[in-house]
């Protein structure tokens, strides 16, 4: 079966630090890969998606990149985090496109 | 600009209680429709698929009105263990997951 992974659960970084989230999935070869964010009392946001190693697309602008060395690994990445980069990250997978996805879960950012 | 509304809430409803929710999408070229489940704090969860023909699994019903471009999710006997945010999901073809931003229910005893 299918199992995603992603760590930490927790984080708080001071503001300009940078940071690394990494989400790895097994069970599966060449899944869609996803990076979410959502904010305190708000919805789910896509922040990065890869349909395979080395392409990432890229849903809002902003100081984060993610990257994709591996079929089955995605890393979120900034080089110096703001306070607005709190929230909640969430990686997920998919099969394709119109399929389910299902999420690790999560890291919990609070930047101080 | 694609768009998924759901009613944000909360929903308070005596355990025991049968209530439906909808969500609304703008897409009519949408293809695929779910509907998740997130408890507080955690990772959201899939609840269940939504197909043309309506799709029931146990106490909880999904329909899908394409005429009227929306989802529905009914939960019969409502258990205290349903407490939770409902998030409807569609699905454009190469343009992924859309969320809407959840539907709060409470069950009180």
């Amino acid at each position: 079966s299918q199992t995603i992974h992603q760590w930490p659960a927790t984080l708080v970084q001071p503001v300009g630090s940078p940071l690394s989230l990494e989400c790895t999935v097994e069970g599966t070869s060449n899944p869609n890969l996803y990076w979410y964010r959502q904010a305190a009392g708000r919805g789910l946001q896509l922040l990065f998606y890869s349909v395979g190693i080395g392409q990432i697309s890229s849903e809002v602008p902003q100081n984060l990149s993610a990257s994709r060395p591996q079929d089955r690994q995605f890393i979120l990445s900034s080089k110096k985090l703001l306070l607005s980069d709190s929230g909640f990250y969430l990686c997920a997978w998919s099969d394709g496109f119109n399929t389910e996805a299902f999420f690790g879960q999560g890291t919990r950012l609070t930047v101080v | 600009r694609k768009e998924v509304e759901q009613d944000p809430g909360p929903f308070n409803v005596p355990e025991g209680a049968t209530v439906a929710f909808n969500c609304t999408y703008s897409n009519s070229a949408s293809q695929s429709f779910f509907w998740y489940r997130q408890d507080c704090r955690k990772e959201p969860k899939l609840l269940m698929s939504v197909y043309s023909s309506g799709n029931e699994d146990g106490r909880f019903t999904a329909q899908l009105n394409r005429a009227s471009q929306y989802i529905s999710l009914l939960i019969r006997d409502s258990k205290l263990s349903d407490s939770a945010t409902y998030l409807c999901v569609v699905i454009e073809g190469a343009d992924g997951l859309t969320f809407g931003k959840g539907t709060h229910l409470i069950i009180q005893p």
